[in-house]
């Protein structure tokens, strides 16, 4: 149980371009969905924040315009990255909290995707 | 804010030895500390937590982790290395944001590359 997938695992794509990164809960719904960046050799940065039916709460200095989250379902999270440019090249991560669960905020994490920006 | 240290940016065990990744915290009220790990290009994977309780917290995959108080500590530990056991650890406390639906953010450290030795 509680298996979270991402969508693609690795993508590339040309500068200016804008890529979408699909984040599922398999086998629970997900109240709560969290998006990381992990540079290499780097410990994972909280970018956002999104609980289902509401707007993402963006961390400080994270931009809400270039990296838009949506959150429609309990199951369902999107990060998109607009206009990408090689800066934006890492590996995001996404996580999900099971809403069922009491536990104090253990959260499931997605295998993660690639993104390489030419 | 809290924060999280893990002062060893690689531990080397030889296979069959015991093992130890370090971790320090620094949280208001009590702590809720986790230990995950992290394969190759993978997400993060849970370990252990500690919430409350007896100080022992054991794990999956044969690890464990000792809770201590009064020296602000969560180290993880396992008796025998495997050489399956080399992956990036990563220690986290959860946070006083709250994030809704229940939530909370975890801050992770920056990370202990363990590397078992045949």
């Amino acid at each position: 149980g509680a298996v979270v997938s991402q969508h693609p695992s690795r993508v590339i794509c040309k500068s200016g371009t804008s890529v979408k990164i699909e984040c599922r809960s398999l086998d629970f719904q997900a109240t709560t969905m969290f998006w990381y960046r992990q540079f290499p050799k780097q410990s994972l940065m909280l970018m956002a924040t999104s609980n289902e039916g509401s707007k993402a709460t963006y961390e400080q200095g994270v931009e809400k315009d270039k990296f838009l989250i949506n959150h429609a379902s309990l199951t369902l999270s999107t990060l998109t990255v607009t206009s990408a440019h090689p800066e934006d090249s890492s590996f995001y991560i996404c996580s999900a909290r099971d809403r069922r669960l009491k536990t104090y905020n253990e959260q499931f994490f997605g295998p993660g995707t690639r993104l390489t920006v030419l | 804010a809290q924060s999280v240290a893990q002062p060893e940016d690689q531990v080397n065990v030889a296979e069959g030895n015991p093992l130890t990744v370090k971790c320090t915290y620094s949280v208001s009220g009590n702590p809720y500390l986790f230990w995950y790990v992290q394969y190759p290009n993978r997400g993060l994977q849970f370990l252990l937590k500690y919430i409350t309780g007896d100080n022992l917290v054991k794990g999956s995959y044969g690890f464990e982790a000792e809770f201590n108080k009064s020296q602000t500590s969560f180290h993880l530990k396992k008796p025998s290395a495997l050489v399956s056991d080399s992956a990036l650890y990563f220690c986290a406390v959860r946070g006083l944001t709250y994030s809704g639906a229940g939530s909370y953010q975890l801050t992770f450290g920056k990370g202990t590359k363990l590397s078992v030795i045949p």
